[in-house]
This record gives C-alpha cells, sequence and structure tokens, in this order.
C-alpha cells in the first residue's frame, strides 16, 4: 500500500477484555515496528520484526503482551486481561531496510482506551 | 542507556520568525537520527534522516543538523507558518537498531 495502515483507528474495551490491532506495512519493507505513546508520554518501544529474524521483543511491559508477524508483512499486537494503564496510542511503523540506516515510515496508529 | 532530550517543551512564535528546534543525546553512538512532525491525533510523518556520517540534511525550509561529538542536533523551520504547528521529535538509532525518541517540543506558530 502507499503507507503504513493500522486498525482499528479506535478501540474502546473494558477491563479485563483481550483486544487485538492490526498492522499492514509499506509493501516491501522487511523490518517493522510497534511503540506506545500514552498520554503526555514519549513514545516507548514495544517490539521490532526484521525479516525471518527472531523478534526483538525487548520493550514488551508484561506477559499479556504479544505479537506476530505472518508471512513477513502483516502484524498483530494482541494485548490480553487489558488493564486501564494499557490506554495509550500504539503505533506501528515499518521500514524498507530495518536495522542502522532505514528511515522509518508511521500508520496514523490505533488508538485503545480500557474502561 | 541511551536518552534523549528536547528543549524547550514547548514554544509559540510568531509567523515568518526563523526558528531552532533541539534535540540532545546522552551516547555518541549512534547510526542515525531521524526528525519527525507529530499533528494532534495522528501519526508521525518523516521529516529528515541524518546518517551518521553525515553533519546535516535540508528539505524545503527545513535544516537538520548532527554534531555527534557534542550529542546534539537542531531542526531548523525558516520563514515559519501556521501550518508548522506541531510536536516535533527527534529519535536516535544505537546500536540495538530500535529508535530511541525525544519527548518532542509542542510549536506553535501564531499568524
Amino acid at each position: 500500500g502507499a503507507g503504513v495502515s493500522q486498525s482499528p483507528s479506535n478501540k474502546v474495551t473494558e477491563k479485563g477484555k483481550d483486544v487485538e490491532l492490526r498492522c499492514d506495512p509499506i509493501s516491501g519493507h522487511t523490518a517493522l515496528y510497534w511503540y506506545r505513546q500514552s498520554l503526555g508520554q514519549g513514545l516507548e518501544f514495544l517490539i521490532y520484526f526484521q525479516g525471518n529474524s527472531a523478534p526483538d521483543k525487548s520493550g514488551l511491559p508484561s506477559d499479556r503482551f504479544s505479537a506476530e508477524r505472518t508471512g513477513g508483512s502483516v502484524s498483530t499486537l494482541t494485548i490480553q486481561r487489558t488493564q486501564q494503564e494499557d490506554s495509550a496510542v500504539y503505533l506501528c511503523a515499518s521500514s524498507r531496510t530495518g536495522g542502522s540506516t532505514g528511515e522509518l515510515f508511521f500508520g496514523e496508529g490505533s488508538r485503545l482506551t480500557v474502561l | 542507556k541511551q536518552e534523549v532530550t528536547q528543549i524547550p517543551a514547548a514554544l509559540s512564535v510568531p509567523e515568518g520568525e526563523n526558528l531552532v528546534l533541539n534535540c540532545s543525546f546522552t551516547d555518541s553512538a549512534i547510526y542515525n537520527l531521524q526528525w519527525f512532525r507529530q499533528d494532534p491525533g495522528k501519526g508521525l510523518t518523516s521529516l529528515l534522516l541524518i546518517q551518521s556520517s553525515q553533519r546535516e540534511q535540508t528539505s524545503g525550509r527545513l535544516n537538520a543538523s548532527l554534531d555527534k561529538s557534542s550529542g546534539r542536533s537542531t531542526l531548523y523551520i525558516a520563514a515559519s507558518q501556521p501550518g508548522d504547528s506541531a510536536t516535533y521529535l527527534c529519535a536516535v538509532t544505537p546500536g540495538a537498531q530500535k529508535l530511541v525518541f525525544g519527548q518532542g517540543t509542542r510549536l506553535t506558530i501564531n499568524p
């Protein structure tokens, strides 16, 4: 596609429910990142996928968070048993080359509100 | 641990002025530095990417410089316009390959 596409754009859920957020990166981009932006906070790294390599999950805040990337393209971020502190904008980015030289292109984000 | 700081946190200037946004980072061992723009409720738009071997990059009215040895980057905006109002974020790529972001500077250009 022309840009990074994320869905849903907005999600309101009740505490304890599971949610799935989807990211469709730019076609041909091998690297995919998930970041979280909480109100008034900076961007917090969550997870990084590069090609067929094992993902860098070092930023996932708890075992309630998981992500997968199928076929090297679409990625899904899953949050189980959501908590109010999970409320944030979840941003996905992709890069053509990844690693140290790649310019990142971001989607519009998925705004998650946990009641 | 790499830390990125942006000063000021907010800036308000009249239309037409030239302005400079500052970004500093604690570890000079970076591969590149990227400046982004974020409009309210939107994602990030890449403005400029400076590789570690470069000193500056220019795009239209924007010029970004990089001084790795001092851990600093500046984003210069010439002849500012109300449409430039947004939050500007800088981010560095250390060896771990994932960008480390600053908190951003919220810029308001007054007509």
